[in-house]
């Protein structure tokens, strides 16, 4: 079936380095994909989405790019901070109307060295 | 404007038991989803609910569990007879008008 799946399951960055996190989808009518930051024992938290119209889109200190030809989907962390330690999922939706689940993939542990 | 509220954050349940989770959305959401998330995996959906509708339950197991969202109160996911398996952090996450879905804090149930 559809999947949303990460390349890495863990990766470790120099604090103050940028980290990039990838990740790959397969469902080619997904539409709408999220970010999203889970810490130890807490709810996934939003960090930014994009819609398939576009490629490209920035938030503070995140970018994400996406490239619907190879069906590739990236978190762009820039300098690094400890407080960026957590679990990164990514999630795709195909939107019908106004609302639609999220599939999401496995998650991946990035670790932020001091 | 408070956040999506889950409660009980902790649950402990004898197998057998029931479990009730408990879900408020977002003030002006009408959209709850519950996910249930096992250690070191992701977020596996289970089902989405509209006010009063279940619009799709696809990711619910046929038997034991359940899932409501009234016209007043809570959402509730109910878990019947639960067995060891069933542990598992439960998330809800509520939208609006747009696809941008917010999780609440989850709930830890641990079946003994």
């Amino acid at each position: 079936g559809e999947s949303v799946g990460l390349h890495l399951p863990t990766l470790s960055v120099q604090e103050g380095d940028n980290s990039i996190i990838n990740c790959a989808y397969s469902n080619s009518a997904s539409d709408y994909f999220i970010w999203y930051k889970q810490e130890s024992g807490k709810g996934p938290q939003f960090i930014i989405d994009i819609r398939s119209n576009m490629d490209k889109r920035q938030g503070q200190r995140v970018t994400v790019l996406l490239n619907k030809t190879v069906k590739h989907l990236s978190l762009q962390i820039a300098a690094t901070q400890p407080g960026d330690s957590a679990v990164y999922f990514c999630a795709e939706a195909i939107s019908t109307g106004a609302n639609s689940k999220l599939t999401f993939g496995k998650g991946i542990t990035l670790s932020v060295r001091p | 404007n408070a956040g999506v509220m889950q409660n009980p954050r902790h649950l402990v349940r004898r197998r057998g038991q029931e479990a009730r989770l408990r879900c408020s959305p977002m003030k002006g959401h009408s959209h709850v989803y519950w996910y249930r998330q096992l250690p070191e995996e992701g977020l596996k959906f289970m089902v989405y609910l509209q006010k009063e509708n279940i619009i799709d339950e696809s990711g619910m197991p046929k038997e034991r569990f359940s899932a409501e969202f009234p016209k007043e109160g809570p959402s509730i996911l109910r878990i019947q007879q639960v067995v060891r398996g069933d542990s598992a952090a439960y998330f809800c996450a509520s939208s609006g008008t747009r696809t941008e879905a917010f999780f609440g804090q989850g709930t830890r149930l641990t079946v003994v």
